[in-house]
């Protein structure tokens, strides 16, 4: 199976703050890496797939980026509805998720 | 508008079994790919089934033999048969539609879960 692990498994930030995530893979995912959001009590939401493509209805401060094994979500403009956890994914062999990263108010 | 909404979660002792179901609308299951992914409390995303339209299924290696998925085209809905429980089944269980395209494979819409717990 192919491993994804993201870093930072938590962090802090403030409104406004630009914030990263990284995902690596235990092996090339190709372009099957997708990204989700979920907030406490809620269901996952699909934010980016195929590595960059953004969600129809989520905002454009959203973004991803990478190739191969390593990959990366950006929020160019943290907003006070993205204190959440981010997690990522990859489809290209079965399907696995990385542990997720917890967006905490600074 | 696209929904899905899971129901038959509850408790339930180890060993025993259970039936989750899914039931879709808007948009025709067994035309698209669905997929079942569980969370345990407190815990990150894993991935349980999924079923193709060709009705092909495939499962996680930690509920391969125990659990299977299926669908009621009539009835427009998605199942879970869960066998031979056990305490680290317990999770909140989603099902997802999965869209797949060229080089693409993604859960574009969740329904809102169910709580399974596996306790005596």
């Amino acid at each position: 199976d192919i491993q994804m692990t993201q870093s930072p498994s938590s962090l802090s930030a403030s409104v406004g703050d630009r914030v990263t995530i990284t995902c690596r893979a235990s092996q090339s995912v190709n372009t099957y890496l997708n990204w989700y959001q979920q907030k406490p009590g809620k269901a996952p939401k699909l934010l980016i797939y195929g590595i960059s493509n953004l969600q129809s209805g989520v905002p454009s401060r959203f973004s991803g980026s990478g190739s191969g094994t390593d990959f990366t979500l950006t929020i160019s403009s943290l907003q006070p509805e993205d204190f959440a956890t981010y997690y990522c994914q990859q489809s290209y062999i079965v399907r696995t998720f990385g542990q997720g990263t917890k967006v905490e108010v600074k | 508008e696209v929904q899905l909404v899971e129901s038959g979660g509850g408790l339930i002792q180890p060993g025993g079994s259970l039936r989750l179901s899914c039931a879709a609308s808007g948009f025709t299951v067994s035309s698209n790919y669905m997929s079942w992914v569980r969370q345990a409390p407190g815990k990150g995303l894993e991935w349980v089934s999924i079923i193709y339209s060709s009705g092909s299924a495939y499962y996680a290696d930690s509920v391969k033999g125990r659990f299977t998925i299926s669908r009621d085209n009539s009835k427009n809905t998605l199942y879970l048969q869960m066998n031979s429980l056990r305490a680290e089944d317990t999770a909140v269980y989603y099902c997802a539609r999965t869209t797949v395209d060229t080089a693409l494979d993604y859960l574009d819409y969740w329904g809102q879960g169910t709580l399974v717990t596996v306790s005596s």
